[in-house]
């Protein structure tokens, strides 16, 4: 039972270049999230994303970040233009339907950008 | 503005002692709390969590225990196990929030041999 995986491990960028992480949930999962941890800080919460809908993307910046969760396929956490700022680890989570409670979300291992 | 805090940013316990993991909160409308355990690049691995109508969760050697008057929760670990070293985030959700978490900024806990 595979759990949430994450590609690529690590991502090295030029600045001005796009970045494109994948994620693809566990089996069973509809949910998504995205989370992004600075260097000695807590995650923070980006995106979350059911199949093709956006459900809330209060923590995404409001340029240059998106976000989407095909019917097929992972989900991409899309960064274009990089910055220096951008070097962080992000880390996707998903769980399944809510169903009126409260769900465990599972992590994956990271995708850890560095931008040159 | 952090609404999930962990001041404490590690902690040293001997092999067999008791590790306890201090949390505190500032929205009053969290009502789910969990626990997790991050080792060296890898992801968050949930331990346990507590719904805000419990004072109390175990799990075998993890006990959560939650103040909602002060506002504080803490993740108790007895016996500590040198395999328990890892930086430990306490989360919340608040009601009708889709299930996102807020993290705190993460305790680093070292249990020595």
């Amino acid at each position: 039972n595979a759990g949430v995986m994450q590609n690529p491990r690590h991502l090295v960028r030029r600045r001005g270049q796009e970045a494109r992480l994948r994620c693809s949930p566990m089996k069973g999962h509809s949910h998504v999230y995205w989370y992004r941890q600075l260097p000695e800080e807590g995650l923070k919460f980006m995106v979350y994303l059911q199949k093709e809908n956006i459900i809330d993307e209060s923590g995404m910046p409001k340029e240059r970040f998106s976000a989407e969760f095909p019917k097929e396929g992972p989900s991409i956490l899309r960064i274009q233009q990089v910055v220096r700022g951008d070097s962080a680890a992000y880390f996707c989570a998903s769980s399944p339907a809510l169903a009126g409670g409260k769900n465990i979300q599972y992590f994956g291992a990271g995708t850890r950008l560095s931008v040159l | 503005d952090q609404q999930v805090k962990q001041n404490s940013p590690s902690l040293s316990v001997q092999e067999g002692r008791i590790s306890i993991l201090n949390c505190d909160y500032t929205n009053s409308m969290f009502d789910y709390f969990l626990w997790y355990k991050k080792y060296p690049a890898e992801g968050p691995t949930f331990l346990i969590s507590i719904s805000s109508i419990k004072d109390k969760n175990e799990d075998g050697r993890f006990t959560v225990f939650l103040n909602k008057s002060a506002k504080h929760l803490s993740l108790h670990i007895v016996p500590s196990q040198p395999g328990d070293s890892a930086v430990y985030f306490c989360a919340a959700i608040p009601p009708n929030a889709g299930n996102m978490l807020t993290f705190g900024g993460g305790t680093r806990l070292m249990v020595k041999p």
